[in-house]
């Protein structure tokens, strides 16, 4: 079965611009969540989705958000790029079955640079 | 709220070293617990995890063993190799809304 997969791997882009981000979830997997890790603030939360909606959401501000969509794919939106916003982002999914906590699988990421 | 705090690197081990590297959490009901590794230019790999108190966690020569009483999830490998170096990240999650909070990260360096 394919991991998670992220596109872009790599980006560059300039302050004041904006960047969306694609997340494709291991097949059958039906919640995605949304991870910033940077060498100062680690692994940060950023948001989850399940069934298009989302369900958690992080201490980001609102220039981050996301979507899912009806085959559980997903997309992050950061606008208004700030040069604090350089970062690996990484996507994970999880199959979430009721009752039961499940391990959240990860891509390899999108490297975001902004300059 | 809830926090996991991770032993600093980085870790400088011999090969067929002993590995252990301390994890304690602070939640608030029964979080699942997780060690996850990073290879260089990678994103994150699942090790091992344990959902419940007493639960033991094993999983290419790692272990590490869910202690509620010292809010701890210890990880420990018996013989290292050059292979395992990398950066190891303890974390736990709570059923509710599928947030997973990480320690900080410890750096291991395996020389042969």
């Amino acid at each position: 079965k394919a991991g998670v997969t992220q596109t872009p791997r790599y980006l560059i882009k300039t302050r004041g611009q904006q960047v969306t981000l694609s997340c494709s979830p291991i097949s059958g997997h039906r919640s995605v969540s949304w991870y910033q890790q940077t060498p100062g603030q680690g692994l940060q939360f950023l948001f989850e989705y399940f069934s298009e909606t989302q369900r958690n959401k992080g201490n980001f501000p609102g220039r981050f958000s996301g979507r899912q969509f009806s085959n559980s794919r997903s997309e992050m939106n950061v606008s208004t790029l700030e040069l604090g916003d350089s970062a690996l982002y990484l996507c994970a999914s999880s199959l979430e079955l009721r009752d039961r906590v499940d391990e959240q699988y990860f891509g390899p990421g999108t490297r975001l640079t902004v300059t | 709220g809830d926090s996991v705090t991770q032993m600093e690197g980085p870790v400088t081990l011999s090969e067929e070293a002993f590995l252990t590297i301390n994890c304690t959490y602070t939640a608030t009901g029964y979080p699942s617990l997780f060690w996850y590794v990073q290879y260089p230019g990678e994103g994150l790999q699942l090790l091992l995890k344990a959902t419940k108190a007493d639960d033991k966690g094993s999983n290419k020569g790692f272990e590490a063993t869910y202690r509620k009483e010292t809010t701890s999830f210890h990880l420990e490998k018996g013989s290292v190799q050059v292979s395992d170096s990398a950066v190891y990240f303890c974390a736990l999650l709570k059923a509710a809304g599928n947030k997973l909070t990480f320690g900080g990260g410890t750096r291991v360096l395996v020389k042969p």
